[in-house]
């Protein structure tokens, strides 16, 4: 599985836009860029996930590099609620149900 | 939609007990499902695959005769630690995907804390 480079922690002041990056210089053709975080003592929880083009949620936005070496995870108005880990994962696309292997993330304060 | 549900949340063992941990997808049907571990300020670590109707697929290191996985039916996955230890304590996490959404997400339970004592 190709791997992904995060930095180990972030911060960012209420309300403001976060931008959280993520290095996936190995990717392959059919891996997909996957978001998840995670809540204190909670499972993770899925974000956004992209391919190729920038894709927007109602939680995120996901900017993709035009090589894809690289994202950038997007929270528009970051909340006290979204401190978390926030995890940066490749998953092949070719299998239905490949496993998701989770790196170090970066966990994200969110100062009031 | 998409639910997965896990229980216990919290259980506190005795050495050398066993331990059950239920994955139940709420919703939808899962052929597969996926169980990680989780230690205090660390990732999760995946454990395994498991398949339903056949032997699950045990990651590097991880001891199957340890961790026992059972996916007997589309909706139910259990993990089965076995003459437990205070080392296994720990969060454990299952997961699975409803392959039938166009949606490429997967559901994460809440997890389990064990507490091996």
């Amino acid at each position: 599985d190709a791997k992904t480079t995060q930095p180990n922690s972030m911060e960012s002041n209420e309300e403001e836009p976060v931008h959280l990056p993520c290095n996936h210089s190995t990717i392959s053709g059919t891996d997909y860029i996957h978001w998840y975080r995670q809540l204190p003592s909670q499972g993770p929880e899925y974000v956004i996930h992209g391919l190729t083009s920038n894709v927007n949620n109602r939680m995120a936005s996901l900017a993709i590099a035009e090589d894809r070496k690289s994202s950038t995870l997007i929270l528009h108005r970051a909340t006290l609620r979204d401190a978390a880990v926030y995890y940066c994962i490749l998953r092949r696309g070719s299998s239905n149900t490949g496993k998701l292997i989770f790196g170090q993330g970066t966990t994200l304060q969110v100062k009031p | 939609g998409a639910v997965v549900s896990q229980h216990p949340s919290r259980v506190i063992c005795k050495s050398g007990t066993s331990v059950k941990i239920e994955c139940r997808s709420l919703d939808f049907q899962a052929t597969t499902m996926f169980w990680y571990r989780q230690f205090p300020k660390q990732s999760l670590m995946l454990m395994a695959t498991s398949n339903e109707g056949s032997k699950a697929t045990y990651e590097q290191g991880v001891e199957k005769d340890k961790f026992l996985i059972n996916h007997a039916s589309l909706t139910l996955s259990t993990l089965t630690v076995t003459s437990a230890h205070p080392e296994d304590s720990s969060f454990y996490i299952c997961s699975a995907r409803d392959q039938n959404r166009d949606y490429h997400g997967y559901t994460f339970g809440s997890g389990t804390r064990l507490t091996v004592v």
